[in-house]
């Protein structure tokens, strides 16, 4: 599975849209861009995943390149409860039983 | 109705002794797994079963033993307990095998050996 690369850390103001972004400039065609967030003390959280086309949902929208070499996530309406660490994966189709390989993430925090 | 859930939640015991975490799902998903999250917060896969059969085994110590009883089921049974075992360990579960499901996490268990 690709390499991600991420900030080690960002804020953003409550109320306001939280982008973050990852890169994964080695991805090929077969791989899956995930995200998982972690709250402090709780597991992981499924957010979005997509492959070359933008998606959303109720949680986030996942802003892909065309190129496919970086992404962004965006929360567009931060709140407190959103301060976790943000993880972006790369998972290929090929991954042997559906394992994720988690980086070390981006801690957001949501200021008032 | 916790979907994923795990037990105990913390866990504090001596080095040497044999203890066991349980996780159960109640979502009906095929593929279940163990995580286990260091002090420097690396989240890393350990085991996936899928329908009770074992898929992934991470190079994990041979003293880490899990086990399916059945599809909702997957304990973690760890013998001889180190130091270095102190983790939080985290159960999920999947619809399916395949890449294109989300995995849903329980609440950790946070082991501590002394």
């Amino acid at each position: 599975d690709a390499k991600t690369t991420q900030p080690t850390s960002m804020d953003c103001a409550e109320g306001r849209a939280a982008n973050l972004p990852c890169n994964h400039s080695t991805i090929s065609g077969n791989e899956y861009v995930y995200w998982y967030r972690q709250i402090h003390s709780q597991g992981p959280q499924y957010i979005i995943h997509g492959l070359k086309n933008n998606e959303t949902n109720e949680m986030a929208s996942l802003i892909i390149t065309e190129d496919r070499k970086s992404s962004t996530l965006i929360l567009p309406h931060a709140t407190l409860r959103d301060t976790a660490v943000y993880y972006c994966i790369v998972r290929s189709i090929y991954n042997q039983g559906g394992k994720l390989i988690f980086g070390q993430g981006t801690e957001l925090s949501v200021k008032p | 109705d916790t979907a994923v859930s795990q037990t105990p939640k913390y866990l504090v015991t001596q080095m040497g002794n044999d203890k066991s975490i349980k996780c159960e799902q109640n979502l009906g998903h095929d593929t279940m797994y163990w995580y286990k999250q260091d002090s420097k917060k690396f989240l890393k896969i350990m085991f996936s079963y899928n329908n009770k059969e074992l898929i992934i085994n991470e190079t994990v110590p041979n003293r880490f033993s899990p086990k399916s009883p059945d599809k909702a089921h997957l304990n973690l049974h760890i013998n001889s307990l180190e130091l270095g075992d102190s983790a939080v360990y985290f159960c999920a579960s999947s619809p399916r095998q395949g890449m294109y499901n989300e995995q849903f996490f329980g609440p950790g268990t946070r082991l501590t050996v002394l």
